[in-house]
């Protein structure tokens, strides 16, 4: 079936450490691929996303490139900063089925 | 747009007690999903409606748990009789197709006492 894998958490850095979190996905078919951040007391917003292989999505500096031979979509930030600490759920979909997510990481940046 | 509105925003309730959560989606928006969040499941995908139809309701937990979408602006999500173990943040979300973005409404925390 449709699935997608992440790293699990927390993720714990110090400001202006560089971040990855890694999601793999199976799929069949060609998805779409999402990153997803819920900050705490919200519902999740959509942080960046790519429709197909060699694409990059980006956005408030973070970054992910939907790379097919390796079924991933990594996501990195070169920077972090406090107020990134969220949790952060990589998900995919496909034209035949509902939005698959991950189970989300924790990311915690300290000052 | 005001985006996906849900209410209440907390919901407090016995043990028993019957409990209605109401989601208001994106107006042109063709699918609606409910999510249940807790800290030892994650985020679960109760059921989801394409034009105010049940696709998958799969995710359901049990038969206390009943959704209805009765038009394209309206869906309700009922716990009767609730549990304690329901405790969890309850989400809707709605999209205009399959692989678009999801977007989420605040969300419902309910506590069931």
């Amino acid at each position: 079936g449709n699935s997608v894998t992440q790293m699990e958490g927390p993720v714990t850095l110090s400001e202006e450490a560089f971040l990855t979190i890694n999601c793999t996905y199976t799929a069949t078919g060609y998805p779409s691929l999402f990153w997803y951040v819920q900050y705490p007391g919200e519902g999740l917003q959509l942080l960046l996303k790519a429709t197909k292989a060699d694409d990059k999505g980006s956005n408030k500096g973070f970054e992910a490139t939907y790379r097919k031979e390796t079924t991933s979509f990594h996501l990195e930030k070169g920077s972090v900063q406090v107020s990134d600490s969220a949790v952060y759920f990589c998900a995919l979909s496909l034209n035949t089925d509902k939005l698959i997510f991950g189970t989300g990481t924790r990311l915690q940046v300290f000052p | 747009d005001a985006g996906v509105i849900q209410s209440p925003r907390h919901e407090v309730t016995e043990m028993g007690q019957e409990v209605t959560l109401r989601c208001k989606p994106i107006s042109g928006h063709d699918y609606l999903f409910w999510y249940r969040q807790t800290m030892m499941r994650g985020l679960e995908l109760l059921i989801y409606f394409n034009n105010n139809v049940p696709i998958d309701d799969s995710g359901m937990p049990e038969d206390r748990f009943s959704a209805k979408m009765p038009n394209a602006s309206f869906s309700t999500l009922k716990i009767q009789p609730s549990e304690p173990r329901d405790s969890a943040v309850y989400f809707c979300a709605s999209t205009f197709g399959l692989r678009t973005e999801a977007f989420f409404g605040q969300g419902t925390r309910l506590t069931v006492v």
